[in-house]
Parts: structure tokens; C-alpha cells; sequence
């Protein structure tokens, strides 16, 4: 079977580090993707790894080991804003399925 | 840029009735997916298309649903006859390359 593991929710204080893991079990592997989701919006990219290593964009950096099927989003120098729900998401195969986590919902404390 | 739209973004019918929706993708987007997530739970791929074609429909629940791409511009998704476990949020997105996901605001459905 295809699956996505991530943490049901994370709680963290503004200011602080956080790392949401995302481990994976698919048939093929093209690219691990991140969403964001604030309640009643849409899905809005964050991120995409298709080789092993650290993608970093502004406050957020993301993570990819292909060979531990394994990555994870990192927020640094959390916001009230961040407050969210993030979503991992597998280009699994034939390229463009995509399957996604069930979600992490974070809430950021003052 | 104008984002993904999506129309409408409530419906509320009977079961058995029968509900379009509608999403308008970026303008030279030729990837449209549509996705479904229910009650909170993960978000489910629905269907791909390339232009007009379908690539992957394989997350289509049932014969229930029919998604359409005429044209490769807009796309519908019908629902007949909706069922009770057919309430969600479907989502449509839209993609260049096939990697970055341009998502609309979803489509929040209740069947009753």
C-alpha cells in the first residue's frame, strides 16, 4: 500500500523552531512536496524536494533522504500566522498522482 | 495573475439530487487536478487532467462522479445522484510543470 506518516499536531511559542517529519511508503518516487492550509483556505505551496538534502526559502527550509523515505518542513522563527495546518504530499507514481498526509495541525502560542 | 477559481463555494442539496462544480484554472495551466477532502481527513487525488485529456483518474470514487476538461480550459466535476458520504471540500489546483500546485479555495459540499 501507498502511505504518509506525519504528526497530528504540533504546539510550539512564537519565536521558536519547529520540524514537522514526514515519513512515506509509495510505489514510486518522484518528489516530496509542502502545503499549507489556514482553515477554510486553500492548499498553498511551500515546497518541493526531488533530490536528497535542505531547500531553504525564507523562514521555512524543507528536508528530503530518499534513501530513509523520510523528510520534514522546518519553521523558524515561528509566527501567530503560522498557525495552520501543513501537509506533506508524495509524487508517487506515474509522476503526477499525488498523495497526501493527513496533515499536521500547528499551533503557534504567544 | 488571476488564482484558481472555484464555483460555487457552498452547495447544499439532497441526497439524490445532482451538483456541478466548476474550476477555472490559471490561464496556460495545462495540469487540472481535482481533490476531495472529508470530514478533516487527508486531502484524496480525484482526477488529472493534461489539457483535455484525462491522465489519471484513478481516485475517482465511483461512476457517480464525472469530470469534464472541454476544450482544456475549464473544468466540471458532476456528482449524480449525490450521496450523504459525498459532503466535503473539493479542490481543484492547477499546475505548468507538474510540481508547484496553484490550489483554488475549494468547493464545500453538503449533501443532506
Amino acid at each position: 500500500g501507498q502511505s504518509l506518516e506525519q504528526p497530528s499536531e504540533v504546539t510550539a511559542v512564537e519565536g521558536a523552531i519547529v520540524q514537522i517529519n514526514c515519513t512515506y511508503q509509495t510505489s514510486g518516487f518522484y518528489g516530496l512536496s509542502w502545503y499549507q492550509q489556514h482553515d477554510g483556505g486553500a492548499p498553498t505551496f511551500l515546497s518541493y524536494n526531488a533530490l536528497d538534502g535542505l531547500e531553504e526559502t525564507g523562514r521555512f527550509s524543507s528536508f528530503l533522504s530518499r534513501s530513509d523515505s523520510y523528510g520534514y518542513l522546518l519553521l523558524q522563527e515561528l509566527q501567530m500566522k503560522d498557525s495552520a495546518s501543513y501537509f506533506c504530499a508524495v509524487e508517487g507514481s506515474g509522476g503526477f498522482k499525488t498523495i497526501f498526509g493527513a496533515g499536521t495541525r500547528l499551533f503557534v502560542k504567544a | 495573475e488571476a488564482g484558481v477559481t472555484q464555483f460555487p463555494s457552498h452547495s447544499v442539496i439532497e441526497k439524490g439530487q445532482t451538483v456541478t462544480l466548476r474550476c477555472d484554472p490559471i490561464s496556460g495551466h495545462d495540469n487540472l487536478y481535482w481533490y476531495r477532502r472529508v470530514m478533516g481527513k487527508e486531502i484524496k487525488f480525484l482526477l488529472h487532467f493534461v489539457k483535455e485529456s484525462k491522465q489519471d483518474e484513478s481516485g475517482m470514487p465511483n461512476n457517480r462522479f464525472l469530470a469534464e476538461r472541454t476544450g482544456g480550459t475549464y473544468s466540471t466535476l458532476k456528482v449524480q445522484p449525490a450521496e450523504l458520504e459525498d459532503s466535503g471540500v473539493y479542490f481543484c489546483a492547477s499546475s505548468q510543470d507538474g510540481t508547484e500546485r496553484s490550489f483554488g479555495n475549494g468547493t464545500r459540499l453538503t449533501v443532506t
